[in-house]
Formats: structure tokens, C-alpha cells, sequence
């Protein structure tokens, strides 16, 4: 069974200040996707990784994906607080279309 | 282009009663999913159809939830009889099939309180 796993799941950081959150998942996958959700809205795609080693990049955020290790990260660049939101990473296991979710990153950045 | 329509926005029922929620996908879209978030948890698939047709229902309780979609357009989501564990949103997506478009579009969620 495809189990995807995220961490921090709770990240309160300074404005200014840079990190990292991680996503592991358990089995081969070629294709990865990040999305961001605001308190009561739906989720909204902020980045598509469809091979090793891909790496992507929209303003403060980078995503990059290791497929060998089964592990992507989305770094933050010097946060600002419209930032805050949870960040999903999600796997289609093995080309199904079939799509997990991984437990989310609650990210608040302080002023 | 227009977005996932989804209807209701929230609803609130007691515990028994039926409910159902409506979705209708980006157009041109063939695959449509149904999840289901609870507070503070990711997206839970339920149901992936494929045109009119069911891909992946494994993670459907189909004891109380059904689901169709009717020439592979808009699609409903009924539960019967509704449990207090049912409070949830769901959320409906659409993508494109196939290799045309990896990307999934969600709507804004259908907000459930069981009572």
C-alpha cells in the first residue's frame, strides 16, 4: 500500500527566514505533486515533478523530487506571511492515477 | 475556462438522514475523483471514475456511500444513512486523460456536518 508521509507537520518560522518541508513516500513513482490549501478554501496546484530530478520553481518556493529515494522537498526562500497555508504533497503510485495525499505541513510565518 | 462546480457548499444534517452532493467537472475532462477530507488530514480518495465508468472504488465504504456519473459528465455522491463521522469536506476533481495532463483541478468542497 502507497503510504506518503510529510514533516514537519507543524512549522512556525520567522519571516525572512528559510526551510524545508519533506515528503516521503513508500513505493516507485515517477510523478509528484505539491498543492497549497487556505483555512476553509479547496486545495490549489502549485507544482507538478514528472521525473527524477526534476526541480521547479515559482517565487519563493522550489520543489525538487528524488525518485530513488522516494523523496521530495519544497524549500522556502526568505517566508513572508502570505505564505501561511498547509502544504500537501501528493504520489500517483506506479502511472495508476490514483493519487495520496500525504498528512499535510501547517505552515504559519510569523511577522 | 470554468472551474470544478461543486453544490452544495455546506450542509448540515442529523445522523441517518441522506445526503447528496453534485460535481460538475472541468469540461473536455474524462477522470473525475471524489475525496474526502477531515479536519486537519489530507484528501482521502473515495471513488476515481473514468468517463461513466468506475476506476477505483476501493476506499468507498459502500455499505452507506454511493456514487455515479452518468454520461460521463457531471456526478453525485450520496450517503445513506449519514454518521457522525461522516462531517467532512468533499471534495471533487477533474483531469484530463491519460498522459494529456497529469494535473488534477479541484473544486471548493462540499462542507458535511453530521449532527
Amino acid at each position: 500500500e502507497l503510504k506518503v508521509e510529510q514533516n514537519p507537520l507543524f512549522l512556525s518560522m520567522q519571516e525572512g527566514k528559510n526551510y524545508t518541508i519533506y515528503c516521503n513516500y513508500s513505493t516507485t513513482s515517477d510523478r509528484l505533486y505539491w498543492y497549497r490549501q487556505d483555512p476553509g478554501k479547496s486545495l490549489e496546484s502549485l507544482f507538478v515533478l514528472l521525473s527524477n530530478g526534476a526541480v521547479k520553481q515559482e517565487g519563493r518556493l522550489m520543489a525538487s523530487l528524488d525518485t530513488k529515494a522516494r523523496l521530495s522537498t519544497l524549500h522556502i526562500t526568505a517566508a513572508v506571511h502570505d505564505l501561511s497555508a498547509t502544504y500537501f504533497c501528493a504520489v500517483d503510485g506506479s502511472g495508476t492515477y490514483k493519487y495520496i495525499f500525504g498528512t499535510g505541513t501547517r505552515l504559519k510565518v510569523l511577522a | 475556462e470554468a472551474g470544478v462546480a461543486q453544490s452544495p457548499r455546506y450542509k448540515i444534517i442529523e445522523k441517518r438522514q441522506s445526503v447528496a452532493f453534485w460535481c460538475n467537472p472541468i469540461s473536455g475532462h474524462a477522470t473525475l475523483y471524489w475525496y474526502q477530507q477531515i479536519l486537519g488530514q489530507g484528501p482521502k480518495l473515495l471513488i476515481q471514475f473514468q468517463n461513466n465508468g468506475v476506476v477505483d472504488d476501493s476506499q468507498l465504504p459502500k455499505d452507506r456511500f454511493s456514487a455515479e456519473r452518468l454520461k460521463g459528465v457531471d456526478s453525485t455522491l450520496k450517503i445513506q444513512p449519514a454518521k457522525l463521522e461522516d462531517s467532512a469536506v468533499y471534495l471533487c476533481a477533474s483531469r484530463l486523460f491519460g498522459t494529456s495532463g497529469y494535473e488534477q483541478y479541484f473544486g471548493p468542497g462540499t462542507r458535511l456536518t453530521v449532527t
